[in-house]
């Protein structure tokens, strides 16, 4: 069955270094959203990668979505408190019709 | 009004115990959906209402029964529960299927004792 791997699982950076992280799949996506889940919270929406190549900006926010299709990366640049939380992938390929959630990042921002 | 509702925050019941958790939206959308979210792991799919009908039920036991009374509204009946259904259960919407975003209600924290 469809699968999205996400990686790493963890990572705890020293407020504004750069964080990245990446998510593949084992089948071409026909899309691809993110979100993050603030602790205690709930997945927010961010944002959704259709065309192959894409790249999407919002303010420090990079999202990529690979040539192929199948793998995605979300960049932060010069990280804030605020940025602390987990960043999940989320994707669709044309044969399931539902989102399958990589197992997402969790975000720990030093200050 | 972009806000999914969800009650109640908070649910103890014992594992005979009969309960409902109600979620609400006023956006539109004509698709919902029930996940279950156990502590430092993704949303795991439950239950997909496209247009007021089941379209996907991931194999989830029986002792979960949801049910879609109108296109604003998704209820989520329990019975006969056990310890392990313990987790936050999220309500999220969108506009048609899962193509578009879907936007997640704070969720319920059941314990199941």
């Amino acid at each position: 069955g469809q699968q999205v791997m996400q990686i790493p699982q963890y990572q705890h950076v020293q407020e504004g270094e750069d964080f990245t992280t990446y998510c593949n799949s084992s089948t071409t996506l026909s899309n691809i959203q993110w979100y993050k889940q603030r602790p205690g919270g709930h997945p927010v929406f961010l944002i959704q990668l259709v065309k192959s190549g894409e790249v999407k900006k919002q303010k420090r926010l990079t999202f990529q979505f690979g040539e192929a299709k199948k793998n995605s990366s979300l960049h932060i640049t010069a990280t804030q408190t605020t940025d602390v939380g987990t960043y999940f992938c989320a994707g669709r390929s044309g044969g399931y019709n539902k989102l399958i959630f990589g197992a997402g990042t969790r975000l720990a921002v030093h200050p | 009004d972009t806000e999914v509702t969800q009650t109640p925050k908070h649910l103890v019941m014992g594992m005979t115990n009969k309960k409902s958790l109600k979620c609400e939206q006023h956006m539109g959308h004509r698709a919902m959906y029930w996940y279950k979210q156990k502590a430092k792991k993704p949303p795991e799919l439950m239950f997909v209402y496209s247009y007021e009908k089941l379209s996907i039920n991931e194999s989830v036991p029986s002792r979960f029964s949801p049910e879609c009374p109108n296109s604003s509204l998704l209820n989520l009946h329990l019975h006969a529960l056990q310890p392990e259904d313990s987790a936050l259960y999220l309500c999220a919407s969108s506009q048609v299927d899962n193509y578009y975003e879907q936007y997640f209600g704070p969720g319920t924290r059941l314990t199941v004792t």
